[in-house]
């Protein structure tokens, strides 16, 4: 009963740098996103996916990459780490666009 | 744009106490609005209101969607200290995503 699960749970990283946040599911939901939360703004969308090789903007793509090949992972690249992505990470999964979203655990990302 | 917002912000409250979440939107198309509970990481799933429910309850918990005046209100009866939490709003409208709310942090002190 695994459903969303995201690695890591913490991860530091210089200016600079780049890495993958890992995100599956296990539900074999066709809609997949990510979010980012930080103090007093909520959550706002990064990427999103509606199914497998289907990818999008959301509110602040910037700075982030996704793809989608198959319907279980969705991984969000960060191309070269910036302090203003020290942030909170989550990927939501939901059976289509516009149903109940359902939420990994975070991972929490500070770049120095 | 779309919008949300909540209020209050911040809530403190005694145990026994009953509280109300508001959250009000502006979106255009409207689909659905959640709520949700986060603790400490994960935020987990606690209503979803669409026109054709529109009102929902669980245990101490309720919540009501007024589609006219845009808003929903989310009660919660008898306060533990366990309801400590801050409580999501998202507003989700037909071909886009969902947009959340701020938050409101509630405190239940014992």
């Amino acid at each position: 009963n695994a459903g969303v699960t995201q690695t890591p749970k913490f991860q530091v990283l210089k200016t600079g740098q780049s890495m993958t946040l890992q995100c599956a599911q296990d539900m074999n939901h066709e809609y997949m996103s990510w979010y980012r939360q930080d103090p007093g703004m909520g959550l706002r969308l990064i990427h999103y996916s509606v199914g497998a090789g289907i990818t999008d903007q959301g509110e602040v793509p910037n700075g982030y990459n996704v793809s989608r090949s198959t319907t279980e992972d969705f991984p969000l690249r960060l191309l070269s780490a910036a302090p203003s992505q020290t942030s909170v990470y989550f990927c939501a999964s939901s059976q289509t666009e516009g149903e109940k979203l359902f939420f990994g655990s975070g991972t929490q990302l500070s770049v120095l | 744009e779309d919008k949300v917002v909540q209020s209050p912000l911040s809530l403190v409250v005694h145990e026994g106490d009953t509280v109300t979440l508001n959250c009000s939107y502006e979106v255009t198309n409207f689909r659905s609005l959640l709520w949700y509970k986060q603790e400490k990481k994960a935020p987990t799933f606690l209503f979803m209101l669409t026109s054709s429910g529109i009102e929902k309850k669980s245990g101490r918990l309720s919540s009501i969607l007024d589609k006219k005046e845009l808003f929903s209100i989310l009660n919660i009866t008898a306060t533990q200290t366990g309801d400590s939490a801050v409580y999501l709003c998202a507003v989700g409208n037909y071909g886009q995503n969902f947009v959340f709310g701020p938050g409101t942090r509630l405190s239940v002190l014992p």
